[in-house]
């Protein structure tokens, strides 16, 4: 059975500020995707980023990066310079046996 | 290229009715998703469709709830009769071939 674990359930940052998520995983399958989404008030969740098992380097999108820690079956979610919008919730996934699995979530919000 | 589009948006009913939700998603997309978010949690897989046919089951509340996917684009999730932990958020996802779920706005169900 696969497992997402988030250990923040809340994190309050100051704008401008770097802020990174916690996320750790498990699955005896080799082959998983990991993501990371964004779930404003408003319900829709948003795709962030998205990194393989096998890739080689942590992924980039803009302001979001993973932070892929492959022995540690860690898949931290760095956000750069943070934006009062970037207040939300956020949930890391794993994608293995064709199943999508969620973790708690964390919600941050981004202090003025 | 247009979204996942759910309705209703919110919808309010009494235990013991019965309500549907339904689902359109990206078109091209032969993989549909029904989530179940309970407030502060992730979501939930409830059935995982691969055109019409049904790829995973297995939480799904089979006493009570009920989906289909005609012809392998809409999708229709019924709940009869509903009881009061079944007050959620549905979520509808699509997906190609790629790894990459992408969400419909959801339906806040509410039931007293």
């Amino acid at each position: 059975a696969q497992k997402i674990t988030q250990t923040q359930p809340g994190m309050f940052v100051q704008e401008k500020e770097a802020v990174t998520l916690d996320c750790t995983y498990d699955t005896s399958d080799p082959s998983y995707g990991l993501f990371w989404y964004k779930q404003p008030s408003s319900g829709e969740m948003i795709f962030l980023i998205y990194q393989g098992s096998y890739d080689q380097q942590n992924a980039t999108e803009g302001r979001y990066s993973l932070n892929f820690q492959k022995a540690r079956k860690s898949a931290n979610l760095v956000i750069s310079a943070s934006q009062l919008g970037d207040s939300a919730m956020y949930f890391c996934a794993m994608f293995g046996n064709e199943k999508l699995t969620f973790g708690t979530g964390t919600r941050l919000t981004i202090i003025p | 290229e247009a979204g996942v589009a759910q309705s209703p948006r919110y919808k309010i009913i009494e235990k013991r009715q019965s309500v549907a939700f339904w689902c359109n998603p990206i078109s091209g997309h032969a993989t549909l998703y029904w989530y179940q978010q309970i407030l502060g949690q992730g979501p939930k897989l409830l059935i995982q469709f691969q055109n019409n046919g049904v790829v995973d089951d297995s939480q799904l509340p089979k006493d009570r709830f009920s989906a289909e996917r005609l012809k392998g684009v809409d999708s229709t999730l019924k709940i009869q009769p509903a009881k009061l932990e079944d007050s959620a958020v549905y979520l509808c996802a699509s997906s190609s071939p790629t790894y990459e779920q992408y969400f419909g706005p959801g339906t806040r169900l509410t039931v007293t």
